[in-house]
């Protein structure tokens, strides 16, 4: 079982506001990965890291932004929430060299 | 470019009879071939992999998936169905570029799969 936690589980906020999702593993993968989801979609990769002050875009354009200030945590931000911004936001992380990617347990995020 | 499909959004299987949940890929190298499941209002879970060696890989939970490779397939299956199998199934590939880095995982549709009692 992969040490991968998300913090807030679940979240309803107002339009205009800031949130930060947390992301923090005990595995000291240097590898970091935010996926965004739509209930029952593909997943999409939105961020990633390779490690410690690296951090790149992925395929699907965000308008969140994260950081890599330390190898066990990765919180992405949202500097003005939106509607279009509801989703869920699943954090995983992988070893350098290892195949296998593992998740946390996902953020529900609902602007409202 | 990578690409994996799963050409059934929903399979429903009775209890005790056999699943398969189907995944085809498409890479220009050697995959790397990935399961995972997702539980109602929970993070994905990593089920099976597919590097190299045998083409039928098992994994967690009497889940088996098998590599085709002039099929290029690689779908989940499970001699007998449980209704807790009842959840999401993502097929995830990843292949290699020319310099030999990996590319990042690129993930299915998904596929609900409900086990009916």
């Amino acid at each position: 079982e992969a040490d991968i936690y998300q913090t807030p589980r679940y979240l309803v906020i107002g339009t205009g506001k800031k949130i930060t999702l947390e992301c923090s593993q005990t595995m000291g993968h240097d590898k970091m990965y935010w996926y965004q989801q739509d209930p029952g979609m593909e997943l999409h990769l939105i961020h990633y890291s390779y490690g410690v002050n690296s951090t790149e875009k992925g395929d699907l354009s965000s308008e969140s932004t994260v950081s890599r200030i330390r190898t066990e945590h990765f919180p992405l931000t949202l500097e003005s929430a939106r509607p279009s911004h509801t989703s869920q936001y699943l954090c995983a992380s992988s070893p350098t060299g290892g195949n296998t990617i593992y998740f946390g347990e996902g953020s529900w995020l609902t602007v409202v | 470019a990578q690409s994996v499909a799963q050409p059934e959004d929903q399979v429903n299987v009775a209890e005790g009879n056999p699943l398969t949940v189907k995944c085809t890929y498409s890479v220009s190298g050697n995959p790397y071939l990935f399961w995972y499941v997702q539980y109602p209002n929970r993070g994905l879970q990593f089920l099976l992999k597919y590097i190299t060696g045998d083409n039928l890989v098992k994994g967690s939970y009497g889940f088996e998936a098998e590599f085709n490779k002039s099929q290029t397939s690689f779908h989940l299956k499970k001699p007998s169905a449980l209704v807790s199998d009842s959840a999401l199934y993502f097929c995830a590939v990843r292949d290699f570029l020319s310099s030999g880095s990996a590319r990042q995982l690129t993930f299915g549709s998904g596929t609900q799969l409900t086990v009916l009692p």
